[in-house]
């Protein structure tokens, strides 16, 4: 009965493979979340989906593209993967797509580029 | 841009003692801020939270205090226990209407028995 899912937790490619990463809320949140955690431990936000609406797109490169079939799934398909690639990833969902709702986060998946 | 900043990477407390975690934002709109507690190799999980028009909240031996006037705000955590080793980011939302958080750099909570 895991609240936010991500599969896989750990995923070790080469370069120049291309990979995604799935995540799923079974809270009925209308928002899903993408963040990169670095090994520095610093944590900030990619992308946010609301109702399968994109409505935060960070400075990400064009390589990662989410994708949101539904409102309680948030994939995230990365291109041509790089070194600096390598990080954990976090899936998270929220009730309210705007203002105070509170992010609930999933394992994270540890993505190790060689 | 806004940025939110700790004070201290790594913190250290014996068993039993009080921990205070600090934070620093830079966005003088911002009007909700949250806690979240890391434990390691899983995802950060929520503590507690305030709003702008709120100084203080308390929560099970947590408490979070506001100060505006100088945009800090610290996390306190009464009788430490080794359960509460972790790191502790303070998030900031900001004053938009997309969710969006903006994440200080943690600060390792280390508890000594």
């Amino acid at each position: 009965d895991t609240a936010v899912s991500q599969t896989p937790k750990y995923l070790v490619t080469q370069m120049g493979n291309d990979k995604s990463i799935k995540c799923e809320q079974n809270l009925g949140h209308d928002t899903m979340y993408w963040y990169k955690q670095d090994s520095k431990k610093f944590l900030k936000i990619m992308f946010s989906y609301n109702n399968k609406e994109l409505i935060i797109n960070e400075t990400v490169p064009n390589r990662f593209s989410p994708k949101s079939p539904d409102k309680a799934h948030l994939n995230l398909h990365i291109n041509s993967l790089e070194l600096g690639d390598s990080a954990v990833y976090f899936c998270a969902s929220s009730q309210a797509g705007a203002a105070f709702g509170t992010q609930y986060f999933g394992p994270g998946t540890r993505l190790l580029v060689l | 841009g806004e940025s939110v900043g700790l004070h201290l990477p790594t913190l250290s407390v014996q068993e039993g003692d009080n921990s205070i975690i600090n934070c620093a934002y830079s966005n003088s709109a911002s009007d909700y801020f949250i806690w979240y507690k890391q434990e390691s190799g899983k995802g950060p999980q929520f503590i507690i939270d305030i709003r702008s028009n709120m100084d203080k909240r308390q929560g099970q031996r947590v408490t979070v205090l506001l100060n505006k006037t100088v945009k800090h705000l610290s996390l306190q955590i009464a009788a430490t226990q080794p359960g509460d080793s972790a790191v502790y980011f303070c998030a900031d939302h900001g004053s938009s209407n997309t969710g969006k958080l903006i994440f200080g750099q943690g600060t390792t909570l280390q508890v000594k028995p």
